[in-house]
């Protein structure tokens, strides 16, 4: 059975970094033929991708947050981490992982999400 | 604004079909790159419903499917029930921004 799961602080404060896990099970990190992205959800608003890494180490990033975003990966602790920099109360979220399907490079679908942790961004 | 653009909301009776639109461009939809759905439930995470623009994963009722044409994608959804009331995504890739991206979702009610 594959599974995600979302970990990290539940608060964070203004300016600060913020640092997610994410911990899967049932696959590989190093199957050719799947990858990991982040996804956020503002409370209330629209899925925003984030970023995606492949099991050869690819990373790929949200035009609009690439500044702030790094994503690695740890395949002996079945482990993808995100690092968010510069917090702000416009960040606060509910971010998911999920695996991600690949159809060709680039091209890919999120066929097994976590359940998501909640994120708030507040002094 | 999403790079995928979806109507707000839909809502139709029980029994009824609905179809939910996916809008995108030359760099995305109309590039070919597949059209992806997931259904959001309150308060749950999002799951997948259509991959590759027409297909259903094990367990998705054939009441739910996808189609593709151009610059556009649809779900349509036949039998409406009243648990099929979610939040709809449609998601594919985009070159220029060489990024996946969704679209803004669509909050289907039943009626």
């Amino acid at each position: 059975q594959v599974t995600l799961k979302e970990s990290g602080p539940v608060l964070v404060k203004p300016t600060e970094t913020l640092t997610l896990t994410c911990t899967v099970s049932g696959f590989s990190l190093n199957n050719a033929r799947t990858g990991v992205s982040w996804i956020r959800q503002p409370p209330g608003k629209a899925l925003e991708w984030l970023a995606h890494i492949s099991s050869n180490d690819e990373e790929s990033y949200s035009t609009s947050l690439k500044s702030r975003l790094t994503i690695s990966k740890d395949t002996s602790k079945s482990q993808v981490v995100l690092t968010m920099t510069s917090m702000d109360p416009v960040d606060t979220a509910t971010y998911y992982c999920a695996r991600n399907y690949i159809i060709v490079a680039g091209d890919y679908y999120m066929d097994v999400w976590g359940i998501g942790t909640t994120v708030t961004v507040s002094s | 604004q999403s790079v995928l653009t979806q109507p707000p909301s839909v809502s139709e009776a029980p029994g009824q079909r609905v179809t939910i639109s996916c809008t995108g461009s030359s760099s995305n939809i109309g590039a070919g790159y597949d059209v992806h759905w997931y259904q959001q439930l309150p308060g749950t995470a999002p799951k997948l419903l259509i991959y590759g623009n027409n297909n259903r994963p094990s367990g998705v009722p054939d009441r739910f499917s996808g189609s593709k044409s151009g610059t556009s994608a649809s779900l349509a959804i036949t039998g409406l029930q009243v648990e099929d009331e979610a939040d709809y995504y449609c998601q594919s890739y985009d070159s220029s921004l060489s990024a996946s991206v969704f679209g803004g979702g669509t909050k289907l009610t039943v009626l």
